[in-house]
């Protein structure tokens, strides 16, 4: 498998503009994360789903920031409109279980680097 | 709600055995503890999980006491290669939330 695959792997825009970062799971896992990463603020937490399914969206930080996953095999996170403050770096994860001995690690993508000017 | 502690950042030599604790008080019964490791422009790369007692793999050991509100990650002899930022993951449990630490950034010297 190639693992988590992620696009684009560098993103510049302007203020205001829409964003969508796009993740393709390793097959078969059943849980899909997405997290934003920043100096200031570390690793987040964004929302994960579950067979396709949105479990925990807590992290996601407001209305401009949404997340689908309309298969098994393909998810997005849009940000609309974007702004400067959103310029990060974000992961998408994928694993068999979300916890437990077996199947529960997660496997990160090389993120995308996005830059809102 | 669990929260996980751990220390901002921590030096040491080549050869030496590493130990990172974390603190996570407020762990739920059916949580489990995992570490992963994060060079820069790298995403998070699974180290080891466990629920209780130790559990070892071939690069490292997690100590976990009876009582859970902690862990201990540890690295034997270190190399310069293994630098990188080190989190600490509390997950899964009876709300399924996933509570990260905010990293340890592990410094080698030669």
């Amino acid at each position: 498998d190639a693992g988590v695959i992620q696009s684009p792997r560098h993103e510049v825009t302007e203020m205001g503009q829409e964003v969508t970062l796009r993740c393709k799971p390793i097959s078969g896992h059943d849980y899909l994360f997405w997290y934003r990463q920043t100096m200031m603020r570390g690793l987040e937490l964004l929302i994960y789903f579950n067979n396709n399914v949105p479990i925990d969206d807590s992290g996601m930080p407001e209305d401009r920031f949404s997340a689908k996953m309309p298969n098994a095999s393909f998810s997005t996170l849009k940000i609309q409109p974007s702004e400067p403050r959103d310029s990060a770096v974000y992961f998408c994860a994928s694993s068999f279980r979300l916890a437990g001995n077996k199947g529960g690690e997660q496997f990160f993508g090389p993120g995308t680097r996005l830059t809102v000017l | 709600l669990a929260k996980t502690t751990q220390p901002i950042s921590m030096d040491s030599y080549e050869g030496q055995e590493v130990n990172i604790t974390c603190s996570h008080n407020n762990i739920a019964t059916n949580d489990y503890i995992t570490w992963y490791q994060q060079f820069p422009s790298q995403g998070p790369r699974f180290i080891i999980q466990g629920y209780k007692t130790k559990v070892t793999n071939e690069v490292a050991s997690l100590f976990i006491p009876a009582d859970r509100k902690s862990s201990t990650l540890s690295l034997p002899r270190v190399s310069l290669s293994d630098t990188a930022v080190y989190y600490c993951l509390v997950q899964g449990g009876s709300n399924y939330q996933l509570i990260w630490g905010a990293g340890t950034k592990l410094i080698i010297k030669p």
